[in-house]
């Protein structure tokens, strides 16, 4: 079952401009995930946030996250005809990973 | 690091035909996982093995598949007979896994398997 919903389902930004999605979840959780999937490939681990962090960066990737209203959100700065992809949040329980429905995001050159 | 190998990456068979998919983990990684992704479902996890063991198999849609992982280099995925219904992208995964740890899990680019 999918433990997380993303918001929006699509995005479409001009490159350059910033993508910001979003992440609800259901029950407490240990760490959240994002992953990345390009057309046609596997996905791609991006960041790992811990429930007692509230913000990560990794490069132009900046994810927050709120526990007590079980939301996380991805910022992509600066972004490129490469970030076009598939974002999926996923919850971990155990060695369980749940996923969300994912935001697709088109960045136009 | 070759990451993770899945063959094939597209299958296409008529419905009754058997089915197998393979996948080769990242070297020293202890936990292999399945997944099925459709538009409709989204990413399913079929079944989780840990040291070539399957610990949860809760997510097999019914009898006609089977996973197995004969050692820590190789698992397989099989369904018999295939129906049209199976059609998805099948994903495996790898991670490092122990108790209390986190690691990311690392995919391979999936078999596209249609079934006619």
């Amino acid at each position: 079952s999918q433990q997380g919903e993303e918001d929006p389902q699509a995005l479409s930004i001009q490159e350059g401009e910033n993508a910001t999605m979003n992440c609800s979840y259901k029950t407490s959780i240990n760490n959240l995930q994002w992953y990345r999937q390009n057309s046609g490939r596997g996905l791609v681990h991006l960041i790992l946030i811990r429930s007692n962090e509230r913000e990560k960066h990794s490069g132009r990737l900046r994810v927050t996250l709120d526990t007590s209203k079980k939301s996380s959100s991805l910022l992509i700065t600066a972004s490129r005809a490469a970030d076009t992809a598939s974002y999926f949040c996923a919850t971990l329980d155990d060695y369980r990973l749940s996923f969300g429905a994912g935001t697709t995001v088109t960045v136009r050159a | 690091d070759a990451g993770v190998i899945q063959s094939p990456r597209h299958e296409v068979t008529e419905m009754g035909q058997e089915v197998t998919l393979r996948c080769k983990p990242i070297s020293g990684h202890n936990s292999l996982f399945w997944y099925r992704q459709t538009m409709m479902r989204g990413l399913e996890l079929l079944i989780y093995f840990n040291n070539n063991v399957p610990i949860d198999d809760s997510g097999m849609p019914e009898d006609r598949f089977s996973a197995k992982m004969p050692n820590a280099s190789f698992s397989t995925l099989k369904i018999q007979p295939s129906e049209p219904r199976d059609s998805a992208v099948y994903f495996c995964a790898s991670s490092q896994t122990g108790q209390g740890a986190s690691q990311p899990q690392h995919f391979g680019d999936g078999t596209r398997l249609s079934i006619l």
